[in-house]
C-alpha cells in the first residue's frame, strides 16, 4: 500500500497567491520527495528532504517535514499558471526494501 | 542529456489481448522502475530492477504481468491477458543510485493503455 497522502486533494488559486499541500505517512523514512506531474506527462522531481532535515527550499518552494508527526507540506509562493499540475508526495521508507511510494495527489489549477 | 523514452505512448487492445511496453532509461543509471498510475491515483510500483536483477516484484500481479530488463539496461513490460482494470498509465523510471538512500527518480512520459 502507499503511504504518502496528500490533503487536500484540489486546490483552486489566482496567479499570484500561495499553494499549500500537505502530506502524512505511517512509517519511518530516510526523505521524503515531492513531485509534479502536468497533464498527460510523467512526473518531474522537485526536491527531496532527508529525515533529519525540517525545512527546504529551491526557489518557490518551500517544503518542512515534520517526523514526530510523520507529515510534511509544499508550499509554493507566488503561483503562476505554469504551476497547473498535479502534486505527489512519495516517501523512501527505513523498512520498504527502497521501495518509493507515491501517495494520491494534490491537484492545482491557479488561475490567472 | 536524453530523458527516459517509453514506447508506444498510446495503446488500445481489447480484453484478453497481449501488450507489451518499452522502456529505454538513462544511460548510466542502475535502477530502473516500472509504474502503474490509474486515473485520479498516485503512481503504484509493479516492479524495481537494479542493473538486470530484481529488486522488489512484490506489486506484480505475476499471473499476467511479466518484465525483463536484459544487459541492464532496456525494459519490456508485457501484460497477457489484459484486463479491463489494467487500463493505465505505465510510467518507466530510472535512477542513478543502486537502490539505497532514495534518490531521485526521472520518469518517462508514460504509456498509455486503454482496454476495452
Amino acid at each position: 500500500s502507499q503511504q504518502g497522502e496528500e490533503d487536500p486533494q484540489a486546490l483552486s488559486i489566482q496567479e499570484g497567491e500561495n499553494a499549500t499541500m500537505n502530506c502524512s505517512y505511517k512509517t519511518s523514512i530516510n526523505n521524503l520527495q515531492w513531485y509534479r506531474q502536468n497533464s498527460g506527462r510523467g512526473l518531474v522531481h522537485l526536491i527531496l528532504i532527508r529525515s533529519n532535515e525540517r525545512e527546504k527550499h529551491s526557489g518557490r518552494l518551500r517544503v518542512t517535514l515534520d517526523t514526530s508527526k510523520k507529515s510534511s507540506s509544499l508550499l509554493i509562493t507566488a503561483s503562476r499558471a505554469a504551476d497547473t499540475a498535479s502534486y505527489f508526495c512519495a516517501t523512501d521508507s527505513l523498512y520498504g526494501n527502497n521501495r518509493l511510494a507515491f501517495g494520491k495527489g494534490n491537484q492545482v489549477v491557479v488561475i490567472p | 542529456e536524453a530523458g527516459v523514452a517509453q514506447s508506444p505512448r498510446y495503446k488500445i487492445i481489447e480484453k484478453r489481448q497481449s501488450v507489451a511496453f518499452w522502456c529505454n532509461p538513462i544511460s548510466g543509471h542502475a535502477t530502473l522502475y516500472w509504474y502503474q498510475q490509474i486515473l485520479g491515483q498516485g503512481p503504484k510500483l509493479l516492479i524495481q530492477f537494479q542493473n538486470n536483477g530484481v529488486v522488489d516484484d512484490s506489486q506484480l500481479p505475476k499471473d499476467r504481468f511479466s518484465a525483463e530488463r536484459l544487459k541492464g539496461v532496456d525494459s519490456t513490460l508485457k501484460i497477457q491477458p489484459a484486463k479491463l482494470e489494467d487500463s493505465a498509465v505505465y510510467l518507466c523510471a530510472s535512477s542513478l543510485d543502486l537502490g539505497r538512500s532514495g534518490g531521485e527518480l526521472f520518469f518517462g512520459e508514460g504509456s498509455r493503455l486503454t482496454v476495452l
